[in-house]
């Protein structure tokens, strides 16, 4: 079985800290992303990763950064954290097509100070 | 922007109703996936439809995705209390890895 883990269940921060989240997917795939769900307004993609050192901008970028420097591994960094960051966060992996299962974590509960 | 409006957003029925719930688009999708959350839980895979037209069947769950590839629907025959949970439609956009969600339908099967 696909096995994505997340590193933190649940987090509290202040604002204005830098703030790490982890990812690591143990099946290989070359896909990998990261969303924000909050209530009624569904899973938003933050950044997602096609490959090692790729990346690129999903529909909410602004004030997130992310880091893929193993194929296993892919961080969602906070430069800054705000309140507004405050969210459920859920990191995923697929293979190449699309038509293939996104394989999710269980999820971050972040809430900033 | 491509936007994927479900509905209802809530639901609350008794065991052994059917109920349907509604995924819809002005855009295209060349495919669409339907997921099941629970508390707690990450989003897990229930279907991935392609075709227009298409109908897939599992158990008692009937996903169908629209002639012209914008809308779907899942249908769930005599509701039981595991059925319970976030059901969430994503579908894949044209050119890009990019899956776009839909807002998701919060289901509660009472005994």
């Amino acid at each position: 079985d696909v096995k994505v883990t997340q590193s933190s269940r649940y987090l509290v921060k202040r604002t204005g800290e830098k703030v790490f989240l982890e990812c690591v997917q143990d099946m290989d795939h070359e896909n990998m992303f990261w969303y924000r769900q909050d209530p009624g307004l569904g899973l938003r993609l933050i950044y997602f990763s096609y490959d090692v050192k790729m990346k690129e901008k999903g529909d909410i970028p602004e004030g997130y950064s992310v880091s893929r420097e193993k194929k296993e591994r892919f961080s969602l960094i906070l430069e800054s954290a705000s309140t507004n960051q405050t969210s459920m966060y859920l990191c995923a992996s697929n293979q190449g097509t699309k038509l293939l299962a996104q394989h999710f974590g269980d999820g971050t509960r972040l809430s900033i100070l | 922007t491509q936007l994927l409006e479900q509905s209802p957003q809530f639901l609350s029925i008794q065991e052994g109703e059917n109920l349907t719930v509604y995924c819809n688009s002005s855009s295209v999708f060349s495919s669409l996936q339907w997921y099941r959350q629970e508390p707690g839980e990450g989003p897990v895979l229930l279907v991935t439809v392609v075709t227009g037209g298409e109908v897939k069947k599992l158990k008692r769950l009937t996903f169908q995705f629209g002639d012209a590839r914008k809308d779907s629907s899942l249908h769930i025959t005599a509701a039981q209390t595991g059925d319970t949970g976030l059901y969430l439609c994503a579908g894949a956009a044209s050119g890009t890895y990019k899956y776009i969600f839909g807002t998701g339908t919060r289901l509660k099967v009472l005994a």
